[in-house]
Formats: structure tokens, C-alpha cells, sequence
């Protein structure tokens, strides 16, 4: 089965950046998507497509994609940004949405 | 504004079928060009994709649960439901309902969940 690969956890300082990564086969045919999740609560669409932000998200959070990997940066992290981050994506070979298996942000 | 409300019997015994509902509010269960989906969470860990209904009956499920998955809508009363069958302790989660326009489209608006017990 497909399968995205993001690290277990990010540590970082406030105000500096955090980079998050989602491991893609193929990602050249393929769009990334990016949610935040707090605990308790459901999931909130961070980033579509890659790179473009939902209306009310933060210019902090910008997304990118290089290789075979997918990245989510979150710029001048603040402690409210801990939370875990997922992408996701649709795996038209196989037809099935993946996420990735999560990464904890940890602000210093 | 388009709202999802997840509910369900909170509990649900070993071997038993386990049913929930997700109620549309500000919108129809059976949109054009939108998918209604459901994904669950383990306690403690990530998000798990179940499976995607659009308006005309088309369906997608993960293949690691398709044999005892089931979601249909109810246009009459506006709902999406699932049903999973045979279920053990590993089904324990809290479950979320989910739109998304299109396969490859994000998933733009979720429900609260509902989390779902398995035990005896």
C-alpha cells in the first residue's frame, strides 16, 4: 500500500522555523495536502494543493514540494502552533487517501 | 456554511456492528461534485482513511477495511452513515466525517467526532 513517511516529532524555539516533512513516491503526479490538529480537536485543512493556504491561515505557514519530498514550513513559531501535522494525499493508482502517519511539533 | 455532526452509541460490544451518523446541516448530503468521507483516530494516534461516498453511489473504501465497511446516505434525512461490522477492541477511535470535492481534493470541512468504544 502507499504509504507517506513524516517524522514522529519537530522540536523548535519560538520564533524560529519549523520544517515538517512528508516522504512522497512519485510526487511529481501527486498534490499534498497539510492539516493541523490540537488535542481534543478535529483536524484543520493548513494547506491544499502543495502550497496554497485556506482563507484565515496564517502567511506563517507555506508549503512546498522538491523530489520525492512534500514540505510544510511554519515560519516565526509560536507556542500555539504545537500540534500535530499531517498530509495527505489520493493515491489514484491504488484508489485510496493516505495520510501520513503525523508529526508532533514541540515549541520549546 | 456547510456543518458536519457525527453520532453514534458511544460504546459498542466485541463482534458487534458498529453504526454512526453524520448529520449535514447548510447543505445537502448528496452535493454535486463533493465527496462525504469518514476517517478515524486511534487514541494516541493518527488518522486512518475509511472510506468516500459521492451523491450517485460511487464508493471508495480502504482496502484494509472494505470487507466489513459500509456507508450510504440517507437523502430524507440529510445523512451519511457508517456501518462496520465485526468489530474488536483495534476499532476503537474517534471517528470524523469529512467533505471533500473531488478524489484528489483536500479535505476542506470536518465534523467534531464521535468517539466510538469498543468493550464488553
Amino acid at each position: 500500500s502507499y504509504v507517506l513517511t513524516q517524522p514522529p516529532s519537530v522540536s523548535v524555539a519560538p520564533g524560529q522555523t519549523a520544517s515538517i516533512t512528508c516522504g512522497v513516491k512519485n510526487v511529481g503526479t501527486k498534490s499534498v495536502h497539510w492539516y493541523q490538529q490540537k488535542p481534543g480537536q478535529a483536524p484543520v485543512l493548513l494547506i491544499y494543493y502543495d502550497s496554497d493556504r485556506p482563507s484565515g491561515i496564517p502567511e506563517r505557514f507555506s508549503g512546498s514540494h522538491s523530489g520525492n519530498t512534500a514540505t510544510l514550513t511554519i515560519g516565526r513559531v509560536e507556542a500555539g502552533d504545537e500540534a500535530d501535522y499531517y498530509c495527505q494525499v489520493w493515491d489514484a493508482t491504488s484508489d485510496q487517501v493516505v495520510f501520513g502517519g503525523g508529526t508532533e511539533l514541540s515549541v520549546l | 456554511q456547510l456543518q458536519l455532526q457525527e453520532s453514534g452509541p458511544g460504546l459498542v460490544k466485541p463482534s458487534e456492528t458498529l453504526s454512526l451518523t453524520c448529520i449535514v446541516s447548510g447543505g445537502s448530503v448528496t452535493t454535486t461534485n463533493y465527496y462525504l468521507g469518514w476517517v478515524r483516530q486511534p487514541p494516541g494516534k493518527g488518522l486512518e482513511w475509511i472510506g468516500s461516498f459521492y451523491n450517485s453511489g460511487i464508493m471508495y473504501y480502504n482496502p484494509s477495511l472494505y470487507s466489513r465497511v459500509t456507508i450510504s446516505e440517507d437523502t430524507s434525512k440529510n445523512q451519511l452513515s457508517l456501518k462496520l461490522r465485526s468489530v474488536t477492541a483495534a476499532d476503537t477511535a474517534v471517528y470524523y466525517c469529512a467533505r471533500h470535492r473531488g478524489l484528489g481534493a483536500p479535505w476542506a470541512t470536518w465534523g467534531q467526532g464521535t468517539l466510538a468504544i469498543v468493550s464488553s
